[in-house]
């Protein structure tokens, strides 16, 4: 089945630096998907990118996919002590299809 | 903005006990899940439904488990005789159409003593 799994397990990094954290999945997916998880909270869905596509802008956010090595990265620019969070992958394989999670990335924003 | 609520935000039960989480998904959307999470652990689907009927299960939805929709709003997943490895965060999830964003609720936290 598919199966977003993220790299990093862990990640800290000093407030304003970029960070970057990536997914690789095993199986041909519709659509990759982004969240973020605050300790112990809900997931709050940051963006979706589909298969056909290549690149993905949000805010302060950048999603890339590559189908071909059937990966995709986060990357959060300017980074602030609100990003403090678990970010997840998740994989789906369209229609009413579930979607699959990583074990997530724990990014930390030092001060 | 629209969201997916969920109630009660915290449960917590003895083994053996029969537990019904809420949710209400977002108005106009079709597709409904549950997820769960054990603490430290991956979300893990549970079950979708559709059209009044379930969708998919998972392993883990087993006959201790099901889901409703007993009216226009709201979305329930019963736990018939919990167990102690049930203590989790349950998510419920729902989306306009299939294959699209899935939007959670904030989560109920179940803790089965």
């Amino acid at each position: 089945s598919q199966q977003g799994e993220e790299d990093p397990q862990a990640l800290s990094i000093q407030e304003g630096e970029n960070a970057t954290m990536n997914c690789s999945y095993k199986t041909s997916i519709n659509n990759l998907q982004w969240y973020r998880q605050n300790s112990g909270r809900g997931l709050v869905h940051l963006i979706l990118i589909r298969s056909n596509e290549r690149e993905k802008h949000s805010g302060r956010l950048r999603v890339t996919l590559d189908t071909s090595k059937k990966s995709s990265s986060l990357l959060i620019t300017a980074s602030r002590a609100a990003d403090t969070a678990s970010y997840f992958c998740a994989t789906d394989g369209g229609r009413d299809d579930k979607i699959i999670f990583g074990k997530g990335t724990r990014l930390h924003i030092l001060p | 903005e629209p969201e997916v609520t969920q109630t009660p935000s915290h449960q917590v039960t003895q083994m053996g006990q029969e537990v019904i989480l809420r949710c209400v998904p977002i108005s106009n959307h079709l597709y409904f899940y549950w997820y769960r999470q054990i603490l430290g652990q991956k979300v893990e689907f549970l079950v979708s439904f559709y059209n009044n009927e379930i969708s998919e299960k998972s392993e883990i939805f087993d006959d201790q488990f099901s889901v409703e929709r007993p009216d226009g709003s709201n979305f329930t997943l019963k736990i018939r005789s919990t167990k102690l490895e049930d203590s989790a965060m349950y998510f419920c999830a729902s989306s306009p159409t299939g294959g699209e964003t899935q939007y959670f609720g904030p989560g109920t936290r179940l803790l089965v003593l």
